[in-house]
């Protein structure tokens, strides 16, 4: 199973870009990278998935390495709303339950 | 579009009682399933369905029963609650393919004493 590291907390100025890093070494070739975050003890949120190619919708971008290895979030311009714990996550190209939700990333949003 | 929903949001049990946690979805999507996450932990598989009539076991399946009888349904049953089984649990749902995320809902936060 691949399994994903990440910091264990980041922070970023308000109104800035915020990259939050994740190493993937052990990813399959048709497994796929998904980002979520979960506010407080809500429900965790999507935000964005890939493949290969680099992906953007409305909330960020997905930039992952050509070797597959890692990969990086950006929020383009964080708000204080974005403060949240991001989870990395591959999903197992056999299990298709296999979901790892890992310790994730603390990102706290500063003014 | 709900998407999710989740009830009731908080629930109090006392050891030895049981209850049913609700999850019902609007998206059509085939597969249904239910997680618990505990303080500072990831979430933990517990039970999940392929679509209607077809349930399997997760990685933390014991004390849970569950059914899925509808699409829509996927309501998951504490037998007989102990302590242990306090937690937040998140339902989630999803369509059959590797490049469908799953969408969750809010959560029920279940305290047994």
């Amino acid at each position: 199973d691949a399994k994903t590291t990440q910091p264990t907390s980041m922070d970023c100025a308000e109104g800035r870009a915020a990259n939050l890093p994740c190493n993937h070494s052990t990813i399959s070739g048709n497994e796929y990278v998904y980002w979520y975050r979960q506010i407080h003890s809500q429900g965790p949120q999507y935000i964005i998935h890939g493949l290969k190619n680099n992906e953007t919708n409305e909330m960020a971008s997905l930039i992952i390495t050509e070797d597959r290895k890692s990969s990086t979030l950006i929020l383009p311009h964080a708000t204080l709303r974005d403060t949240a714990v991001y989870y990395c996550i591959v999903r197992d190209s056999y299990n298709f339950n296999k979901f790892y939700f890992g310790s994730g990333t603390k990102l706290n949003v500063k003014p | 579009n709900a998407g999710v929903t989740q009830t009731p949001k908080f629930q109090v049990l006392k050891t030895g009682q049981s209850m049913t946690l609700q999850c019902a979805q609007d998206m059509n999507h085939e597969y249904m399933s239910w997680y618990r996450q505990d303080p500072g932990m990831g979430l933990r598989l517990i039970h999940y369905s392929v679509g209607a009539g077809i349930t399997d076991q997760g990685e933390v399946p014991n004390g849970y029963n569950v059914s899925r009888s509808t699409t829509e349904d996927f309501p998951l049953r504490l037998l007989s609650a102990a302590p242990s089984q306090t937690s937040v649990y998140f339902c989630a749902t999803c369509l059959r393919s590797y490049n469908s995320p799953l969408h969750f809902g809010n959560g029920t936060r279940l305290t047994v004493t």
